[in-house]
């Protein structure tokens, strides 16, 4: 089986970085996805690792390292829409199949 | 563009009534995907389908039946509703031609079961 964990909430600052942690245990890694979900919208793709490192896309980045069972999801300059849930998800060899954390609700104030 | 397209967007049932839930896409993906979502679970599987007419069981298959008779299309299916299938119900699909093989996702149906 799978365990992904994440924090439930976190609060933020306009203009601050912050830094969405997750940690898995899975049986056959096969790529990490990271998913933005604003509150009663879907759930839309951010990031995406597979090789240990970080990528950078604007003002998110994601970082993984595969062991220690880690990713992180990393948001610059915040900005008041970045208030929404984040969701890790990790994909396993055993089919294409996406096992979802139960992802962090991130509030941003002025 | 569409994407991925889920009706209806709300529904209130009795305990066991029957419903469908349906799911198009319009991107040509081969993968197709029913979630549940429930305040503090995240996304769990239900079932998903790796193309036309195959289906499989995900992690909480149990009350859901689903059928892909058509590429773009992915039925969910409550024979007779509980009050523990109340959730939000996400469809995705995903193609593995990208190697990422990112799921694109629905709006989401609220289900109410009474």
């Amino acid at each position: 089986g799978q365990n992904i964990d994440q924090p439930t909430e976190m609060t933020a600052t306009e203009g601050a970085i912050v830094q969405i942690n997750c940690t898995y245990q899975t049986s056959g890694f096969n790529g990490l996805f990271w998913y933005q979900q604003h509150a009663g919208e879907a759930p839309t793709f951010l990031s995406y690792n597979v090789l240990d490192g970080l990528e950078e896309k604007g003002r998110f980045s994601s970082f993984l390292s595969r062991s220690k069972g880690y990713s992180y999801l990393l948001l610059k300059e915040l900005q008041m829409k970045d208030s929404a849930s984040y969701l890790c998800a990790v994909r396993s060899n055993a089919g294409n199949m996406l096992t979802f954390g139960g992802g962090t609700r991130l509030m941003v104030k002025p | 563009n569409a994407g991925v397209t889920q009706t209806p967007k709300f529904r209130v049932l009795k305990t066991g009534q029957s419903m469908t839930l349906l799911c198009a896409q319009d991107m040509n993906h081969e993968y197709m995907y029913w979630y549940r979502q429930d305040p503090g679970m995240g996304l769990r599987l239900i079932h998903y389908s790796v193309g036309e007419g195959t289906t499989a069981k995900g992690e909480v298959p149990d009350g859901y039946n689903v059928s892909r008779l058509k590429k773009q299309n992915f039925l969910l299916g409550l024979e007779s509703a509980a009050p523990s299938q109340t959730s939000v119900y996400f469809c995705a699909s995903g193609d593995w031609t990208l190697a990422k093989n990112i799921q694109y996702f629905g709006a989401g149906t609220r289900l109410s079961v009474l």
